[in-house]
């Protein structure tokens, strides 16, 4: 099973709301983390949180606020977003596996949200 | 700066015939490849990786090359089915890093 579940599935929010993405695993990996896909364009890395710390911020807005209550769980809360926001927003986890007895990830993607801010 | 390319944006196979997906990377200190093949809302869905240790894996339809000289890998499905139409992303990692690359990305559309 390597199933990563996002709520919602899409999300219309205007510039002044506060809303949240949710991200789900019950696989057990250690790692989790927040991507941001615009069209026609590759997978850009948000977040990512190790043993429920922050371990990168790329560098993203502050009206991104992310959030790792415990180690299945990651939210991305969202506060004042600019339309150019909008995107379709991806969750993954990562598995450890062994090549070599090198440590090496598999990252494991959810659905995504599809966010529209008007 | 690209450190990952892809840098054919479509690519179109009969059904039956060989795919052959290309990506380049300039980082030599990547030493963990992954292909993600991805539809219409939907995330990417990891299909196959390589170590830098190895220059070819298999895993069923879909075969991995590494060439790290030429920094150059590629990922070979045969026989092409229709339901492999989706984009695919070939993505690096260094050592010891939670952090993944990810290529432009290529289209593939498998006709019948």
């Amino acid at each position: 099973d390597t199933e990563v579940t996002q709520t919602p599935k899409h999300l219309v929010m205007g510039m002044t709301n506060k809303k949240s993405l949710k991200c789900e695993q019950h696989m057990g990996h250690r790692a989790m983390y927040w991507y941001k896909q615009k069209a026609k364009k590759p997978p850009e890395l948000m977040f990512v949180y190790s043993y429920e710390k922050l371990s990168i911020n790329e560098s993203v807005p502050s009206r991104f606020s992310p959030e790792c209550p415990n180690s299945s769980l990651l939210n991305l809360h969202l506060h004042a977003l600019q339309p150019e926001d909008s995107a379709l927003y991806l969750c993954a986890s990562s598995q450890v596996v062994l090549v070599a007895n090198n440590p090496k990830n598999i990252q494991y993607f959810g659905a995504g949200t599809r966010l529209s801010v008007l | 700066d690209q450190q990952v390319k892809q840098n054919s944006p479509s690519l179109s196979v009969q059904e039956g015939r060989i795919s052959i997906l290309n990506c380049d990377y300039t980082n030599s200190m990547f030493d963990y490849f992954l292909w993600y093949k991805k539809y219409p809302a939907e995330g990417p869905t990891f299909l196959i990786s390589i170590s830098s240790i190895k220059d070819k894996n298999e895993d069923g339809r879909f075969t991995v090359f590494l060439n790290k000289s030429a920094k150059h890998l590629s990922l070979h499905i045969v026989p092409s089915q229709p339901g492999d139409s989706a984009v695919y992303f070939c993505a690096a990692s260094r050592y010891n890093t939670d952090k993944l690359i990810f290529g432009t990305g290529t289209r593939l559309q498998v006709f019948p």
